[in-house]
């Protein structure tokens, strides 16, 4: 059983361009997190969402980043005209359950810009 | 709202002993769900153990076990016999219980060192 997969691992990106992370849960599993780690610091909640629905986003920047989770396909995290201050890990975690249990997480997707 | 905080950024361990590592939360919740993940230079996210609110027991795991204080709300992780691979950050968690939405809340960590 194949758990969360995150790619690309390492995306370089010059200010202004778009950066998009992939995220695919685990198998049976249809909530989706996001969450950013600066370097030196915890996990910071980003966005939850269920398949077609963004359910908590309070964490989201309100400018430039969005997320969906299609029907079909992998969730993705965009942001658009990325700044110097968007360099981060970015860790998509996925559960069978709404609330209650542990995430899975991915091994993170490394955003660096230029 | 809920907070994870935890209190030393870093720690350091002697081979063979034992550490714990502090965390206190707070909530208004009853029921709900604790957990400490470990993050390795790898930087993968793996949980280490997962504690229920409503069970009194302590729950353990190998060398890992935790001291659980509902009251006074606190989680700290109790690493036993410590080994180099023991070596990472931990993070503690909370979680709101099933039923209700909820992402991980996440303390911003303890870094472990291990010594040989």
């Amino acid at each position: 059983n194949a758990g969360v997969m995150q790619n690309p691992r390492h995306l370089v990106r010059r200010r202004g361009q778009e950066a998009r992370l992939r995220c695919s849960p685990m198998k049976g599993h249809s909530h989706v997190y996001w969450y950013r780690q600066l370097p030196e610091e915890g996990l910071k909640f980003m966005v939850y969402l269920q398949k077609e629905n963004i359910i908590d986003e309070s964490g989201m920047p309100k400018e430039r980043f969005s997320a969906e989770f299609p029907k079909e396909g992998p969730s993705i995290l965009r942001i658009q005209q990325v700044v110097r201050g968007d360099s981060a890990a970015y860790f998509c975690a996925s559960s069978p359950l709404q609330g209650g249990g542990e995430l899975f997480f991915g091994e993170g997707s490394r955003l660096t810009v230029l | 709202a809920q907070t994870v905080t935890q209190s030393q950024p870093e720690m350091s361990v002697q081979e063979a002993e034992t550490v714990t590592l502090s965390c206190t939360y707070d909530t208004s919740e009853s029921d709900y769900y604790l957990f400490w993940y470990k993050q390795p230079p790898s930087r993968q996210m793996i949980l280490v153990i997962r504690q229920e609110a409503y069970k009194q027991q302590n729950a353990t795991e190998n060398r890992f076990s935790v001291n659980f204080q509902k009251a006074a709300k606190s989680f700290s992780l109790k690493i036993s016999d410590s080994q180099l691979g023991d070596a990472a950050m931990y993070f503690c968690a909370y979680r709101r219980p099933r039923g209700s939405q909820g992402n991980l809340i996440f303390g911003k960590g303890t870094k472990l060192s291990v010594k040989p």
